[in-house]
């Protein structure tokens, strides 16, 4: 059974910039998740998405949004680029989001602004 | 709001000796626990889940971790560590409310304990 797919794995941007970037849940996963991983904050939750509706949502700004795919295949756009959105994007994927199933991740996409 | 402490950022140890890294989570009611690894240029890999049940949890490549509802921890052991055990730990807290228009579910990390082992 394949894993849950990120991509692109590296990515590099520029302030003012925006970036899309995508991600492919387990198959038979509905619940697909982001979270912003940096050495200073460590993993904070960005959203999570469940059969194509925005369920849950971090304390992040409004440039950072995404949506998901009738097929759960999600994608998060981040606009106007900070030089602080550098980090490490990840993505994991449940059967159904509920709290007591275990995630599983990606090996996330490294963002960069130049 | 839920927190979790990992009270280690580093613990280095030398191959072949135990260890335990610690976890505490700030509330107690209704919430599962569970630890990842984050191996170099890796995503999180899931290590072992408390949902219910027993309190001592095994999980893979030998790990095991306790739950102590009293004291809000959940510390990670493995009796004989490998220069291959060599990477970030995350404890996680899964807790669920109640809210308007319908329920809230989370997962809330620690900031992660790096583990080095020293042949």
């Amino acid at each position: 059974k394949a894993g849950v797919t990120q991509t692109p794995r590296y990515l590099i941007k520029t302030r003012g910039q925006q970036v899309t970037l995508s991600c492919s849940p387990i198959s038979g996963h509905r619940s697909v998740s982001w979270y912003q991983q940096t050495p200073g904050q460590g993993l904070q939750f960005l959203f999570e998405y469940f059969s194509e509706t925005q369920r849950n949502k971090g304390n992040f700004p409004g440039r950072f949004s995404g949506r998901q795919f009738s097929n759960s295949r999600s994608e998060m756009n981040v606009s106007t680029l900070e030089l602080g959105d550098s980090a490490l994007y990840l993505c994991a994927s449940s059967l159904r989001g509920s709290f007591n199933q275990p995630q599983h991740f990606g090996d996330g996409t490294r963002l960069s602004i130049l | 709001a839920q927190s979790v402490t990992q009270l280690d950022s580093q613990v280095p140890v030398f191959e072949e000796a135990p260890v335990e890294l610690r976890c505490n989570y700030s509330s107690s009611v209704s919430v599962y626990l569970f630890w990842y690894v984050q191996y170099p240029n890796q995503g999180l890999q899931l290590l072992l889940k408390y949902l219910s049940g027993s309190t001592l949890v095994k999980g893979i490549n030998g790990f095991e971790a306790e739950f102590n509802k009293s004291q809000t921890s959940f510390h990670l052991r493995k009796p004989s560590v490998h220069i291959s055990d060599t990477a970030e730990y995350f404890c996680a807290v899964s807790d669920w409310s109640v809210r308007s228009g319908g329920s809230n579910y989370k997962l809330t990390f620690g900031k992660g304990t790096l583990l080095t082992v020293n042949p």
